[in-house]
């Protein structure tokens, strides 16, 4: 299994609603990351763990929360979102151990109305 | 603070051209680089790697050239194909986070 996978692959959410976004990987990863990216612009950093541990929070906003249960899954907890916010969130995982190259999922387009 | 860019943000090419994507960093420190290509309501997709005691890799029909002294990356991509349309983006490492460029818009006409 070569690859990450993220779910909904869409999600319409009102500002009020509380809602999250998956990331999957089974390739033994123990760096997993959360990319922003919005229309024609490169992906941004939000946050890195690190065998589970949160390393980098690149000073997003406290409405978007992290969480990595375990080495294979990571979860992004979305509350209170602002219609800003809308836009394709990824996910990447990384080997670690001297490897630099992140695999990225298919991302998950967000759209807050 | 420093960042990874482009120079141009579209490439227009004829099928069967050679491509030329050229990219330009300002951190001296970064010790690894990536090209990614990135298709319309796709993630990123890892295309060739160069390390910064490199100046030159080559893949499958595609070649990564490294000057260290200008501080230049460009990424060769030969006899390209409609497939080929995409979004390309060069990425510096800054410890374990992936700086992007700005990405450059290629079209490949039949």
């Amino acid at each position: 299994d070569t690859e990450v996978t993220q779910t909904p692959k869409h999600l319409v959410m009102g500002m009020t609603n509380k809602k999250s976004l998956k990331c999957e990987q089974h390739m033994g990863h123990r760096a997993m990351y959360w990319y922003k990216q919005k229309a024609k612009k490169p992906p941004e950093l939000m946050f890195v763990y690190s065998y589970e541990k949160l390393s980098i929070n690149e000073s997003v906003p406290s409405r978007f929360s992290p969480e990595c249960p375990n080495s294979s899954l990571l979860n992004l907890h979305l509350h209170a979102l602002q219609p800003e916010d809308s836009a394709l969130y990824l996910c990447a995982s990384r080997l670690t151990d001297g490897a630099y190259e992140q695999y990225f999922g298919p991302g998950t387009r967000l759209t807050v109305t | 603070g420093e960042s990874v860019g482009l120079h141009l943000p579209t490439l227009s090419v004829q099928e069967g051209d050679n491509s030329i994507i050229n990219c330009a960093y300002s951190n001296s420190a970064s010790d690894y680089f990536i090209w990614y290509k990135q298709e319309s309501g796709k993630g990123p997709q890892f295309i060739i790697d160069i390390r910064s005691n490199m100046d030159k890799r080559q893949g499958q029909r595609v070649t990564v050239l490294l000057n260290k002294t200008v501080k230049h990356l460009s990424l060769q991509i030969a006899a390209t194909q409609p497939g080929d349309s995409a979004v390309y983006f060069c990425a510096e490492t800054v410890g374990t986070a992936l700086i992007f460029g700005k990405g450059t818009t290629l079209s490949v006409s039949s």
